[in-house]
């Protein structure tokens, strides 16, 4: 069985500063692990996957995230925040069987001016 | 070029009623995903469809629950006899490839349905 922790529900950062918003995993199968964020009203688009290899990948927007076996975690972080990324965050996990996603509770970003 | 596109956007309905949600996948694309969308449960699996295989149900939280795929293409989630704890968010999603763990799920704006 998958399942995915994400640790705060809302995260308030200031504009130019790190944004971190964490994920932790558990997968009974090599995990494929997924950030994907989410503006009001709207559906949910893919920031960054990680599959095999580079346990550093880079997204859109200047989004990365690391994946670290030994912690099960694949935290998402962006040097410097701009208000365009005030949004909602979904860390997932990919399914054993099929590729349904199993999603975290969602992490709220305001970027405060 | 065209994205995942759901309808009605919006969508009030009395309990007790039935109501039918649409999903057009990106073309090409051979599956399909509808999640649901909630205060209380978060983002959730319904269902699943690939090409002409049986559709993975393991989602649906009940019986009045049903979703059907005509020639591979666009969906139909259909609730029937509604309850007030089925106002939600329901997204679809689509990917190109035959299942695989890896592939990018595209997701539509969704439908916000809300019973009264």
């Amino acid at each position: 069985a998958q399942s995915v922790t994400q640790l705060g529900s809302h995260v308030s950062v200031s504009e130019g500063a790190l944004v971190l918003l964490r994920c932790n995993y558990s997968s009974s199968v090599p995990p494929y692990l997924f950030w994907y964020v989410q503006y009001p009203n709207q559906g949910l688009q893919l920031l960054l996957k990680y599959t095999t290899g580079a346990t550093l990948v880079k997204g859109i927007n200047g989004f990365e995230a690391e994946f670290k076996k030994s912690e099960t975690s694949f935290h998402l972080t962006k040097p410097s925040a701009h208000m365009s990324d005030a949004a909602e965050y979904f860390c997932a996990v990919s399914g054993a069987a099929g590729n349904k996603l199993t999603f975290g509770g969602g992490t709220r970003v305001l970027v405060k001016p | 070029g065209a994205g995942v596109s759901q309808s009605p956007s919006n969508k009030v309905t009395e309990k007790g009623k039935d109501v039918e949600l649409r999903c057009d996948p990106i073309s090409g694309h051979t599956a399909l995903y509808w999640y649901r969308q909630s205060l209380g449960q978060g983002l959730e699996f319904l269902i699943y469809f690939q090409g002409n295989s049986a559709p993975d149900k393991s989602g649906l939280p009940s019986d009045r629950f049903s979703a059907e795929r005509t020639g591979g293409s666009v969906s139909t989630l259909t609730i029937q006899r509604t309850q007030q704890e089925d106002s939600a968010v329901y997204l679809c999603a689509s990917s190109t490839r035959t299942g695989g763990r890896h592939d990018t799920q595209y997701f539509g704006p969704g439908t916000r349905l809300t019973v009264l």
